[in-house]
């Protein structure tokens, strides 16, 4: 079945240290996107990449880092100088061809997320 | 700037019966798409229903529908015959729909429960 597998669903980080989250989707979407989520709020957007190679920063890029070499993945490295980083982490993906009339391209679909903690 | 507001952080509904989440936005972009989520406590967003802002009828999945008014520029959520399985996070969201890549922005959600 198609869909997307994020890796782990739960990690845990000593203060300083780097860590990536996996993200794969089989569902040949060109467009990924990473959201982190905090306890009673909405998601917010990190990064996103709407082809291979290319990358642009989301409202929150600070303290993260992203590759997109392959289609398929697109992992997410919280890094030392993210301040806060305890949080639910999701990725997701759209066909993104885009266009009014098109609405199944406009969809993302999700992952089960990551929930990262910081002892 | 665009904005997602839902100014009902909880929500209560008896099994059975039907519920309305609402929604606000706020955009200068004249074609876009707006988006209901389902977050059930496990943490994963299942999306329920789309309405394009060209669409001029509601959608409606099932027993989810979208009462979609554009000039109010609101985008309420009405689930009928609620279910016990009904009960979790709901979140609005919107994004540019004409340019590829458009960035979907999520309102701060509300929290449904069904009450047996």
């Amino acid at each position: 079945d198609g869909g997307i597998t994020q890796s782990p669903k739960y990690l845990f980080r000593k203060e300083g240290q780097n860590v990536t989250l996996s993200c794969e989707q089989n569902l040949n979407h060109d467009a990924m996107y990473w959201y982190r989520q905090d306890p009673g709020q909405g998601l917010r957007l990190i990064y996103y990449s709407q082809i291979v190679n290319d990358f642009q920063k989301g409202d929150i890029a600070e303290g993260y880092s992203v590759s997109r070499e392959k289609k398929e993945s697109f992992p997410l490295t919280v890094t030392s100088a993210q301040k806060n980083p305890t949080a639910f982490y999701l990725c997701a993906s759209s066909i993104d061809h885009g266009g009014p009339t098109y609405s199944g391209a406009n969809v993302l679909t999700f992952g089960a997320g990551s929930r990262l903690t910081v002892l | 700037a665009q904005k997602i507001t839902q100014t009902q952080p909880g929500m209560f509904v008896q099994e059975k019966e039907a519920v309305t989440l609402d929604c606000t936005y706020d955009t200068s972009d004249q074609s876009y798409g707006l988006f209901w989520y389902k977050q059930p406590s496990s943490g994963e967003m299942i999306f329920l229903i789309y309405q394009g802002s060209y669409d001029e009828q509601n959608a409606t999945e099932g027993r989810y529908s979208l009462n979609f008014q554009k000039a109010r520029k609101s985008a309420n959520l009405v689930i009928s015959a609620s279910q016990l399985g009904d009960s979790a996070m709901y979140f609005c969201a919107m994004r540019d729909i004409y340019n590829q890549g458009g960035k979907l922005i999520f309102g701060q959600g509300t929290e449904l429960s069904v009450k047996p």
